[in-house]
């Protein structure tokens, strides 16, 4: 079965600093895989997907950043964080191939000082 | 371009009662997926369910059951006899191109506190 893995879970960061979340999915091959932000008491934003290594779309200008070294590997990143950045960040994979359904991970819960 | 309603933001109900969460959507596709999330307070997105834009068929699963209703667009969720297990943040969603770049669409939640 496929999992879905999210780390760290919680981060606590302070204004200027670097980012780097990971995410990673075993128990399939090339999937979508997506990243969101959910901000305090409201829905989700959809950041990047990727439907392949080193395809990477962006939906929303901002100062964060996607990559996809590896087939089951997504990360996501910020050279100097903003206050902004503080929320819930979302990976959640899909089957490549016209499966709709996204499954997501744990999430990590990011708080920018 | 596509959007999702769910004016409902907060429901409050005691263990045992029935209760409805509306959705209502937009889509200018023929051919579209809704969905229903259950996010708990541990933050994690399950799924629950997805709906073709072809098949109208109501669903049951235990003590969930799903009305899609084309007419009026809209895709409601009924928990029947709820428990206090079932109180999570909800969310519908709405995918407008099936394939490789499925993007979902997500209503802003609805906050269901079931009362012991």
């Amino acid at each position: 079965s496929q999992t879905i893995h999210q780390w760290p879970a919680t981060l606590v960061q302070p204004v200027g600093s670097p980012l780097s979340l990971e995410c990673t999915v075993e128990g399939t091959s090339n999937p979508n895989l997506y990243w969101y932000r959910q901000a305090a008491g409201r829905g989700l934003q959809l950041l990047f997907y990727s439907v392949g290594i080193g395809q990477i779309s962006s939906e929303v200008p901002q100062n964060l950043s996607a990559s996809r070294p590896q087939d089951r590997q997504f990360i996501l990143s910020s050279k100097k964080l903003l206050l902004s950045d503080s929320g819930f960040y979302l990976c959640a994979w899909s089957i490549g191939t016209g499966e709709e359904t996204q499954y997501f991970g744990p999430g990590t819960r990011l708080l920018v000082l | 371009a596509q959007k999702v309603t769910q004016a409902q933001t907060e429901i409050s109900v005691v263990e045992k009662e029935d209760v409805t969460l509306d959705c209502v959507y937009e889509t200018r596709d023929t051919t579209y997926y809704l969905f229903w999330y259950k996010q708990p307070p541990s933050g994690e997105l399950v799924f629950l369910i997805r709906r073709n834009s072809f098949d109208e068929q109501n669903e049951i699963s235990g003590r969930y059951s799903w009305n899609f209703q084309k007419s009026t667009s809209s895709f409601n969720f009924t928990i029947t006899a709820s428990q206090v297990v079932d109180s999570a943040v909800y969310f519908c969603a709405l995918s407008e191109a099936p394939g490789a770049n499925s993007k979902l669409t997500f209503g802003k939640g609805i906050t269901l506190s079931v009362r012991p």
